[in-house]
Protein backbone atom coordinates (compact mmCIF):
# COMPACT_ATOMS: atom_id res chain seq x y z
CA UNK A 1 0.00 0.00 0.00
CA UNK A 2 1.53 3.28 -0.62
CA UNK A 3 1.76 6.08 2.37
CA UNK A 4 1.06 8.63 0.50
CA UNK A 5 -2.11 8.81 -1.70
CA UNK A 6 -3.65 11.28 -3.98
CA UNK A 7 -6.94 12.19 -5.45
CA UNK A 8 -7.96 12.68 -7.92
CA UNK A 9 -5.83 11.01 -10.55
CA UNK A 10 -6.72 13.54 -12.95
CA UNK A 11 -8.74 16.65 -12.71
CA UNK A 12 -10.34 18.62 -15.82
CA UNK A 13 -11.52 22.21 -14.99
CA UNK A 14 -12.72 25.27 -16.68
CA UNK A 15 -10.66 28.54 -16.17
CA UNK A 16 -11.89 30.50 -13.27
CA UNK A 17 -13.13 27.18 -11.67
CA UNK A 18 -12.15 25.84 -7.56
CA UNK A 19 -9.82 23.35 -7.58
CA UNK A 20 -9.45 21.16 -4.74
CA UNK A 21 -6.36 18.47 -4.35
CA UNK A 22 -6.81 15.65 -1.53
CA UNK A 23 -3.70 13.96 0.07
CA UNK A 24 -3.88 11.18 2.58
CA UNK A 25 -0.62 9.37 4.33
CA UNK A 26 -0.62 6.08 6.36
CA UNK A 27 2.34 7.04 8.32
CA UNK A 28 3.49 9.39 11.17
CA UNK A 29 5.07 12.93 9.66
CA UNK A 30 7.08 15.87 10.09
CA UNK A 31 6.35 17.94 7.12
CA UNK A 32 4.26 17.53 4.25
CA UNK A 33 4.68 19.43 0.36
CA UNK A 34 3.11 20.53 -2.22
CA UNK A 35 5.46 20.45 -5.39
CA UNK A 36 4.15 21.16 -8.92
CA UNK A 37 5.65 19.50 -11.97
CA UNK A 38 5.29 20.87 -15.59
CA UNK A 39 5.73 19.02 -19.18
CA UNK A 40 9.23 18.64 -19.45
CA UNK A 41 9.70 17.44 -15.58
CA UNK A 42 11.20 19.92 -13.32
CA UNK A 43 9.65 19.90 -9.92
CA UNK A 44 8.85 23.20 -8.14
CA UNK A 45 8.16 23.31 -4.71
CA UNK A 46 4.92 25.15 -3.45
CA UNK A 47 4.37 24.51 -0.04
CA UNK A 48 5.90 23.13 3.78
CA UNK A 49 3.58 22.36 5.98
CA UNK A 50 3.73 20.77 9.59
CA UNK A 51 0.48 22.16 11.05
CA UNK A 52 -2.79 24.35 9.71
CA UNK A 53 -2.95 26.79 6.68
CA UNK A 54 -0.46 28.41 4.10
CA UNK A 55 -1.43 30.92 1.48
CA UNK A 56 0.63 32.30 -1.67
CA UNK A 57 -1.76 34.20 -4.03
CA UNK A 58 -4.39 31.83 -5.45
CA UNK A 59 -3.05 28.48 -3.96
CA UNK A 60 -3.87 27.84 -0.38
CA UNK A 61 -2.67 24.23 1.09
CA UNK A 62 -4.25 23.13 4.64
CA UNK A 63 -3.19 19.98 6.74
CA UNK A 64 -4.91 18.54 9.56
CA UNK A 65 -2.43 16.38 11.07
CA UNK A 66 -4.70 13.73 13.26
CA UNK A 67 -6.94 12.74 10.45
CA UNK A 68 -3.31 12.31 7.93
CA UNK A 69 -4.60 14.84 5.66
CA UNK A 70 -3.99 17.58 3.35
CA UNK A 71 -5.48 19.72 1.09
CA UNK A 72 -4.36 21.92 -1.84
CA UNK A 73 -6.98 24.40 -3.06
CA UNK A 74 -6.46 26.86 -6.64
CA UNK A 75 -8.98 29.44 -6.41
CA UNK A 76 -9.97 31.13 -10.23
CA UNK A 77 -8.23 28.52 -11.71
CA UNK A 78 -6.47 29.27 -15.36
CA UNK A 79 -4.99 27.30 -18.14
CA UNK A 80 -1.08 28.17 -16.85
CA UNK A 81 -2.07 25.92 -13.73
CA UNK A 82 -2.16 23.20 -15.73
CA UNK A 83 0.52 20.38 -14.24
CA UNK A 84 1.10 17.80 -12.27
CA UNK A 85 0.69 18.77 -8.14
CA UNK A 86 2.61 16.36 -6.39
CA UNK A 87 2.25 15.38 -2.60
CA UNK A 88 5.22 14.76 -0.89
CA UNK A 89 5.61 13.81 3.34
CA UNK A 90 9.06 13.96 5.15
CA UNK A 91 8.80 11.06 8.39
CA UNK A 92 10.21 11.90 11.44
CA UNK A 93 13.90 11.70 11.76
CA UNK A 94 16.53 14.21 10.69
CA UNK A 95 16.98 13.15 6.95
CA UNK A 96 14.43 15.20 5.50
CA UNK A 97 14.10 12.95 2.88
CA UNK A 98 10.85 12.68 0.87
CA UNK A 99 7.88 10.32 0.32
CA UNK A 100 5.80 11.03 -3.18
CA UNK A 101 2.67 10.51 -3.91
CA UNK A 102 1.68 9.59 -7.68
CA UNK A 103 0.48 13.46 -8.40
CA UNK A 104 -2.71 14.49 -9.57
CA UNK A 105 -2.98 15.66 -13.35
CA UNK A 106 -5.03 18.91 -13.51
CA UNK A 107 -5.67 19.92 -17.25
CA UNK A 108 -7.30 23.80 -16.60
CA UNK A 109 -9.49 24.79 -20.05
CA UNK A 110 -9.74 28.08 -21.35
CA UNK B 1 16.33 33.41 -6.42
CA UNK B 2 18.64 30.71 -5.10
CA UNK B 3 18.22 27.03 -7.79
CA UNK B 4 20.02 24.19 -8.05
CA UNK B 5 21.92 23.53 -10.95
CA UNK B 6 21.61 20.26 -12.74
CA UNK B 7 23.75 19.20 -15.99
CA UNK B 8 23.59 17.70 -18.64
CA UNK B 9 19.55 18.16 -19.63
CA UNK B 10 19.64 14.70 -21.34
CA UNK B 11 21.75 12.03 -21.71
CA UNK B 12 21.71 9.34 -24.21
CA UNK B 13 23.98 6.21 -23.25
CA UNK B 14 24.69 2.86 -24.01
CA UNK B 15 24.06 -0.21 -21.76
CA UNK B 16 27.06 -1.16 -19.99
CA UNK B 17 28.14 2.59 -20.05
CA UNK B 18 28.91 4.55 -17.11
CA UNK B 19 27.55 7.52 -16.79
CA UNK B 20 27.94 10.73 -14.17
CA UNK B 21 25.03 13.03 -13.81
CA UNK B 22 26.42 16.57 -12.15
CA UNK B 23 24.37 19.15 -9.69
CA UNK B 24 25.34 21.98 -7.77
CA UNK B 25 22.79 22.35 -4.68
CA UNK B 26 22.38 25.69 -2.77
CA UNK B 27 25.35 26.84 -1.06
CA UNK B 28 24.47 27.05 2.00
CA UNK B 29 22.74 23.58 1.67
CA UNK B 30 23.35 20.67 4.22
CA UNK B 31 21.51 17.50 2.98
CA UNK B 32 21.67 16.49 -0.67
CA UNK B 33 19.51 13.80 -2.16
CA UNK B 34 18.83 12.01 -5.80
CA UNK B 35 15.49 10.69 -6.90
CA UNK B 36 14.94 9.53 -9.92
CA UNK B 37 11.09 9.02 -12.44
CA UNK B 38 10.25 6.43 -14.82
CA UNK B 39 8.18 7.73 -17.33
CA UNK B 40 4.74 7.65 -15.74
CA UNK B 41 5.53 6.83 -11.87
CA UNK B 42 5.89 8.57 -9.00
CA UNK B 43 9.36 9.87 -8.24
CA UNK B 44 11.65 7.60 -6.20
CA UNK B 45 14.20 8.35 -3.24
CA UNK B 46 17.32 7.13 -4.10
CA UNK B 47 20.23 8.28 -2.09
CA UNK B 48 20.73 11.22 0.67
CA UNK B 49 23.89 12.86 1.21
CA UNK B 50 25.14 14.74 4.75
CA UNK B 51 28.49 15.77 6.11
CA UNK B 52 30.14 14.23 3.57
CA UNK B 53 28.61 10.50 3.30
CA UNK B 54 25.50 8.31 2.73
CA UNK B 55 23.25 8.79 5.26
CA UNK B 56 20.06 6.76 3.72
CA UNK B 57 19.72 4.64 0.79
CA UNK B 58 16.88 3.02 -1.02
CA UNK B 59 16.83 -0.21 -2.25
CA UNK B 60 16.80 0.97 -5.52
CA UNK B 61 20.42 2.62 -5.13
CA UNK B 62 22.90 -0.79 -5.45
CA UNK B 63 26.24 -1.32 -6.29
CA UNK B 64 26.07 -0.01 -9.43
CA UNK B 65 25.40 3.30 -8.02
CA UNK B 66 27.45 6.07 -5.99
CA UNK B 67 27.65 9.54 -4.97
CA UNK B 68 30.16 12.22 -4.50
CA UNK B 69 30.32 15.64 -3.42
CA UNK B 70 34.29 15.82 -4.91
CA UNK B 71 34.73 20.02 -4.40
CA UNK B 72 32.26 20.93 -1.81
CA UNK B 73 29.68 22.39 -4.52
CA UNK B 74 29.55 19.34 -7.26
CA UNK B 75 27.15 16.26 -6.02
CA UNK B 76 27.60 13.72 -8.42
CA UNK B 77 25.72 10.40 -9.40
CA UNK B 78 27.45 7.82 -11.17
CA UNK B 79 25.55 4.67 -12.37
CA UNK B 80 28.51 2.10 -13.28
CA UNK B 81 27.07 -0.16 -15.99
CA UNK B 82 23.89 1.00 -16.48
CA UNK B 83 20.64 -1.11 -17.51
CA UNK B 84 17.77 -0.21 -20.20
CA UNK B 85 15.70 -0.13 -16.73
CA UNK B 86 17.97 2.63 -15.49
CA UNK B 87 15.75 5.18 -18.19
CA UNK B 88 14.48 7.51 -16.07
CA UNK B 89 14.39 11.20 -15.08
CA UNK B 90 17.10 11.66 -12.23
CA UNK B 91 16.63 14.80 -10.03
CA UNK B 92 18.53 16.15 -7.62
CA UNK B 93 17.46 18.21 -4.33
CA UNK B 94 18.99 19.85 -1.73
CA UNK B 95 17.55 21.37 1.90
CA UNK B 96 19.00 23.39 4.43
CA UNK B 97 18.12 22.33 8.21
CA UNK B 98 14.02 22.11 8.82
CA UNK B 99 13.74 24.08 5.14
CA UNK B 100 11.53 23.24 2.02
CA UNK B 101 13.66 21.37 -0.58
CA UNK B 102 14.94 22.95 -3.74
CA UNK B 103 14.60 20.89 -6.92
CA UNK B 104 16.94 20.63 -10.09
CA UNK B 105 15.19 20.96 -13.09
CA UNK B 106 16.79 17.14 -13.92
CA UNK B 107 18.50 14.81 -16.31
CA UNK B 108 16.70 13.03 -18.62
CA UNK B 109 18.70 9.73 -18.72
CA UNK B 110 17.98 7.35 -21.77
CA UNK B 111 19.70 4.21 -21.67
CA UNK B 112 19.48 2.22 -25.83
Amino acid sequence: KNEVEQSPQNLTAQEGEFITINCSYSVGISALHWLQQHPGGGIVSLFMLSSGKKKHGRLIATINIQEKHSSLHITASHPRDSAVYICAVRKGGSNYKLTFGKGTLLTVNP
Amino acid sequence: EPEVTQTPSHQVTQMGQEVILRCVPISNHLYFYWYRQILGQKVEFLVSFYNNEISEKSEIFDDQFSVERPDGSNFTLKIRSTKLEDSAMYFCASTGDDTEAFFGQGTRLTVV
